[in-house]
């Protein structure tokens, strides 16, 4: 069974551009979630999504936003991109909503000159 | 803030059981205790998880103290492969999708 898969895994911008990330998520799977690991922060929550709609969203600004499809894939975009966006975006999938485990992606490097 | 907490380092030697800690004395009734790791440049991996009662799979044990304020990790037979940070997280149903990562506990595993 295919895991989580992130495209691209690498991606270079620079400031004032937009960016368009985008997960597929495990066969049958229908919660995405995405964070933001950087060195500094850590681990961060970005949203969740489910049947298409946004669950939940931690504390980033506007210019972080996110879909889900009709077939549970996801993407998310960052507009104006600043220097401190430079981070490892990694996306979550998990079966339903709820407490169920969520399976990662290995996520994709994004840096901003 | 991460609801748990974690010793920021530990070493293991390669073949010895390796137990890994956590202090969540806040956690709630129906939160559960979930065990992550992650290896260098991956996405996190799924470990294992439990509320309540111990469990156990092919990569680890978790042991829950009867109060629930405390819980261990046991890799078995520690392996080089299994270096890595590993965080422990505490996620109920009211988180919405959300894990909250703290620093998590590098392990070491040293031949």
């Amino acid at each position: 069974k295919a895991g989580v898969t992130q495209t691209p895994r690498y991606l270079i911008k620079t400031r004032g551009q937009q960016v368009t990330l985008s997960c597929s998520p495990i066969s049958g799977h229908r919660s995405v979630s995405w964070y933001q690991q950087t060195p500094g922060q850590g681990l961060q929550f970005l949203f969740e999504y489910f049947s298409e709609t946004q669950r939940n969203k931690g504390n980033f600004p506007g210019r972080f936003s996110g879909r889900q499809f009709s077939n549970s894939r996801s993407e998310m975009n960052v507009s104006t991109l600043e220097l401190g966006d430079s981070a490892l975006y990694l996306c979550a999938s998990s079966l339903a909503q709820g407490v169920q485990p969520q399976h990662f992606g290995d996520g994709t490097r994004l840096s901003i000159l | 803030d991460a609801k748990t907490t974690q010793p920021p380092s530990m070493d293991c030697a390669e073949g010895r059981a390796a137990n890994l800690p956590c202090n969540h004395s806040t956690i709630s009734g129906n939160e559960y205790v979930y065990w992550y790791r992650q290896i260098h440049s991956q996405g996190p991996q799924y470990i294992i998880h439990g509320l309540k009662n111990n469990e156990t799979n092919e990569m680890a044990s978790l042991i829950i103290t009867e109060d629930r304020k405390s819980s261990t990790l046991i890799l078995p037979h520690a392996t080089l492969r299994d270096t890595a940070v590993y965080y422990c997280i505490v996620f109920g149903s009211s988180n919405t999708g959300k894990l909250i990562f703290g620093q998590g506990t590098t392990l070491q595993v040293k031949p």
